[in-house]
């Protein structure tokens, strides 16, 4: 199993500015991945993040909207750029084992409102 | 590619009913691996149960119980005698290349 820490855990923010959330794994793992979940739906994938490699963007998402950094095996930061208020929603951290058939873990969310 | 359909948006039951919750998935792997994830009120997700495309029998865990069949392509997951606690979020997902793709999401509301 994995414990992730994110922060913040929730803010508010204006419209125009930038928000850094942080991924921080008790465990070194090979592959995190960023989620966004808006109000009232499905966990969307975001990004890949590979230690020593720029990310993997899902189709929909882009490095100047959503750059990732993943400087070590055991954390990793999400920012959301320029925001609008269709960026308001719950981003998560998550790992997954070394093996492909083991479950993913989740941090416990960052929720983002922005006004 | 990999996609997963949960076709049943809400789901209304009393207590002690039991409850499928559906779930289709597609892929063009040949190895592959199904979950069921649960998300109740206070938002963290919960790993509920696993499944391996090469495994042959359907499982129960207690409450919960699970059928795949990949004739039809279903996974699907059934809690028996619901409690209000179940109420929740349930998500299907496939993982595959490790990262996890998750279905649409099926709320279950459990009344007393």
């Amino acid at each position: 199993s994995a414990v992730i820490s994110q922060k913040p855990s929730r803010d508010i923010c204006q419209r125009g500015t930038s928000l850094t959330i942080q991924c921080q794994v008790d465990s070194q793992v090979t592959m995190m991945f960023w989620y966004r979940q808006q109000p009232g739906q499905s966990l969307t994938l975001i990004a890949t993040a590979n230690q020593g490699s720029e990310a993997t963007y899902e189709s929909g998402f882009v490095i100047d909207k959503f750059p990732i950094s993943r400087p070590n095996l055991t954390f990793s930061t999400l920012t959301v750029s320029n925001m609008s208020p269709e960026d308001s929603s719950i981003y998560l951290c998550s790992v997954v084992g070394d093996r492909a058939n083991t479950e993913a873990f989740f941090g416990q969310g960052t929720r983002l409102t922005v006004v | 590619a990999q996609k997963v359909t949960q076709a049943q948006t809400e789901i209304s039951v009393v207590e002690k009913e039991d409850v499928t919750l559906d779930c289709v998935y597609e892929t063009r792997d040949t190895t592959y691996y199904l979950f069921w994830y649960k998300q109740p009120p206070s938002g963290e997700l919960v790993f509920l149960i696993r499944r391996n495309s090469f495994d042959e029998q359907n499982e129960i865990s207690g409450r919960y119980s699970w059928n795949f069949q990949k004739s039809t392509s279903s996974f699907n997951f059934t809690i028996t005698a619901s409690q209000v606690v179940d109420s929740a979020v349930y998500f299907c997902a496939d993982t595959g290349g490790f990262k996890t793709i998750f279905g649409a999401g099926t709320r279950l509301f459990v009344k007393a």
